[in-house]
């Protein structure tokens, strides 16, 4: 199976700040990757899939890059809505395999 | 509106067996993927299985953990999914999400879920 670490694994940051989170895959999975949210209380939400491509009604301050094994999740200004956790998943290879999770804290 | 309900879910016994069921609506049930996720207590989202559209034999796919253990069925003509789950064990203790999704640039599936249905496996 395809192992996906992702980091961190928490951090803490303040509004306005840039995020960033990394997902690396243990083997070439193309761009074949989707980034979701889950926020307490709330089923998770895909924003991000194919590496890049921005799910319908996703605010553009979220964006994804990378390819083969090293892929990134960027949010550019971080808003209150936007503290919750975040994984990544890889599509390419059945099984599908989720990252970690990363929590993303208020400072 | 797409809508996705479970149900099935409850305590059982190590080594039971339980069936969840996924209703869904508001699209053509029969052309799409329909996948199970769960998510453990205190941990993180586990892909669990899927099962292909008509179109494509109604084939499935299954993690690891599971396969050998769980089946995942359809019916297109009730819009129903279901995932069978025998062998249970204490760590497949978990809420399950049936989700979908339309398949597109390469991805199928995950843009829609249901609110989830809660399984534990205790003695």
């Amino acid at each position: 199976d395809i192992q996906m670490t992702q980091s961190p694994a928490a951090m803490s940051a303040s509004v306005g700040d840039r995020v960033t989170i990394t997902c690396r895959a243990s083997q070439d999975i193309s761009y074949f990757l989707a980034w979701f949210q889950r926020k307490p209380g709330k089923v998770p939400k895909r924003l991000i899939y194919s590496t890049y491509r921005l799910q319908s009604g996703v605010p553009s301050r979220f964006s994804g890059s990378g390819s083969g094994t090293e892929f990134t999740l960027t949010i550019s200004s971080l808003q209150p809505e936007d503290f919750a956790t975040y994984y990544c998943l890889q599509h390419s290879k059945f099984p599908f395999t989720f990252g970690g999770g990363t929590e993303v804290e208020i400072k | 509106e797409v809508q996705l309900v479970e149900s099935g879910g409850g305590l059982v016994q190590p080594g039971g067996s339980l069936r969840l069921s996924c209703a869904a609506s508001g699209f053509t049930f029969s052309d799409y993927y329909m996948d199970w996720v769960r998510q453990a207590p205190g941990k993180g989202l586990e892909w669990v299985g899927r099962s292909r559209n008509r179109a494509n034999s109604y084939t499935t796919e299954y993690a690891a953990s599971v396969k050998g253990r769980f089946t995942i069925s359809r019916d297109d003509s009730k819009n129903s999914v279901y995932l069978q789950m025998s062998s249970l064990k204490t760590e497949d203790t978990a809420m399950y999400y049936c989700t979908t999704g339309p398949c597109g640039a390469g991805a199928c599936s995950f843009d829609f879920w249901g609110q989830g249905s809660l399984v534990t496996v205790s003695s």
